[in-house]
């Protein structure tokens, strides 16, 4: 069975510094896995996915997330923070075998502060 | 434009009462989803649909229903019979059901509040 753990239910950083919000997942298979993004009261976007292509996988807002198969890990990256980028982050992935597959897997979610 | 929508952005009932919330999608997917979120849950599946006139319990399915009679319509009932329904509700939609690789897109969510 699939299952999908976000480390750190709250993370806050200032402005301009890096951001690091950690996923670690559990798959026999090989997966797919996904980062969205929620603003507060709003539908979730789609910032990335890895699909066993490259593992450094290049989203939208500047965002990036690495697949480590040996640490189990798809942690989401950014350089440099933006006020703009305070909001809620999932880390998702893909069943991939029975009657299910093709539903996603949600963890519980990383709240992300930005400090001016 | 093509997405998702739903309709009402909020809604207020009285305990017993059942509720229908609408989902529509114009990106011609065939498949469906609702989602419940509660704080700190992140998202739990109700129900999902692959096709037409077909649907699926997901994880939390008790005190809901759905429909699915048209490819592009799937609205949720929330029945008396649900213990706690003030949530808020997602429904997404994708390409097909089965490829892992489709990524599901979302509309902007329906928060039930039932007094």
């Amino acid at each position: 069975a699939q299952s999908v753990t976000q480390l750190d239910s709250h993370v806050s950083v200032s402005e301009g510094t890096p951001v690091l919000l950690r996923c670690n997942y559990s798959s026999s298979y090989s997966p797919s896995l996904f980062w969205y993004v929620q603003h507060p009261n709003k539908g979730l976007q789609l910032l990335l996915k890895y699909t066993s292509a490259a593992t450094l996988v290049k989203g939208i807002n500047g965002f990036e997330a690495e697949f480590k198969k040996s640490e189990t890990s798809f942690h989401l990256t950014k350089p440099s923070a933006h006020m703009s980028d305070a909001a809620e982050y999932f880390c998702v992935v893909s069943v991939q075998y029975g009657g299910s597959q093709g539903n996603l897997i949600f963890g519980k979610g990383t709240k992300l502060s930005v400090k001016p | 434009d093509g997405g998702i929508t739903q309709s009402p952005k909020y809604l207020f009932r009285k305990e017993g009462q059942n509720v229908t919330l609408s989902c529509e999608q114009n990106l011609n997917h065939d498949a469906m989803y609702w989602y419940r979120q509660d704080p700190g849950q992140g998202l739990r599946l109700i129900y999902y649909s692959q096709i037409v006139n077909d649907f699926q319990k997901g994880d939390i399915a008790e005190g809901y229903s759905v429909s699915r009679e048209k490819k592009e319509s799937f609205p949720l009932t929330v029945t008396s019979a649900q213990k706690n329904p003030t949530a808020f509700y997602l429904c997404a939609s994708s390409i097909e059901a089965s490829g892992g690789y489709n990524e599901q897109f979302f509309g902007p969510g329906t928060r039930l509040t039932v007094l």
